[in-house]
């Protein structure tokens, strides 16, 4: 199984809302990512987890708050976003934390920010 | 980490040969190279990676001349399903994943 799912595929919540992002792999990955892209741009790192803690933080505003309940897991739990933060949110992961590694990336959860 | 330079876009027709090239002056003795795929409103899909020659998988040729300071994807006999956004990335054991701009191909019938 080298798929990494991601649910849900679509979200519109307000400014107001708490909402969460999921994200499962069963690859026996160690290295988690979320990553942010806006359209027609790149996808941006935003964090990295490894063996479950995080690693590296991309000076993420603290309303995105990212979790890793386990090794198959990902969390992003969503609070008090702006209209800005509307994007597509992909999840991936990879053997290690390297850029050497393939790094198996999910289809994304679009979120749109009203 | 070292940057990387690829065309904005390029155009194909079905059943040609496509090489995006990716230039990549300041590439570090223990970096790697790989190539990433991606379809509108998908995650980004591993293509191939390599450190210096040639590599083949089943889907694309990775060309690497011995400066290593680009580098060339090669598409043999494009579809029209392979018209997508093309990444190159150069990074080493400890470097993370930057996505540069991306190669738009768009392949016509």
């Amino acid at each position: 199984d080298t798929e990494v799912t991601q649910t849900p595929k679509h979200l519109v919540m307000g400014m107001t809302n708490k909402k969460s992002l999921k994200c499962e792999q069963h690859m026996g990955h160690r290295a988690m990512y979320w990553y942010k892209q806006k359209a027609k741009k790149p996808p941006e790192l935003m964090f990295v987890y490894s063996y479950e803690k995080l690693s590296i933080n991309e000076s993420v505003p603290s309303r995105f708050s990212p979790e890793c309940p386990n090794s198959s897991l990902l969390n992003l739990h969503l609070h008090a976003l702006q209209p800005e933060d509307s994007a597509l949110y992909l999840c991936a992961s990879s053997q290690e934390t390297s850029s050497s590694y393939e790094q198996y990336f999910g289809p994304g959860t679009r979120l749109t920010v009203t | 980490l070292a940057k990387t330079t690829q065309p904005i876009s390029m155009d194909s027709y079905e059943g040609q040969e496509v090489n995006i090239t990716c230039s990549h002056n300041n590439i570090a003795t223990n970096d790697y190279i790989t190539w990433y795929q991606q379809f509108p409103s998908q995650g980004p899909r591993f293509i191939i990676q390599g450190y210096k020659t040639k590599v083949t998988n089943e889907v694309a040729s990775l060309f690497i001349p011995a400066d290593r300071k680009s580098s060339t994807l090669s598409l043999p006999r494009v579809s029209l399903s392979d018209t997508a956004v093309y990444y190159c990335l150069v990074g080493g054991w400890t470097d993370k994943l930057i996505f540069g701009t991306g190669t738009r191909l768009q392949v016509f019938p």
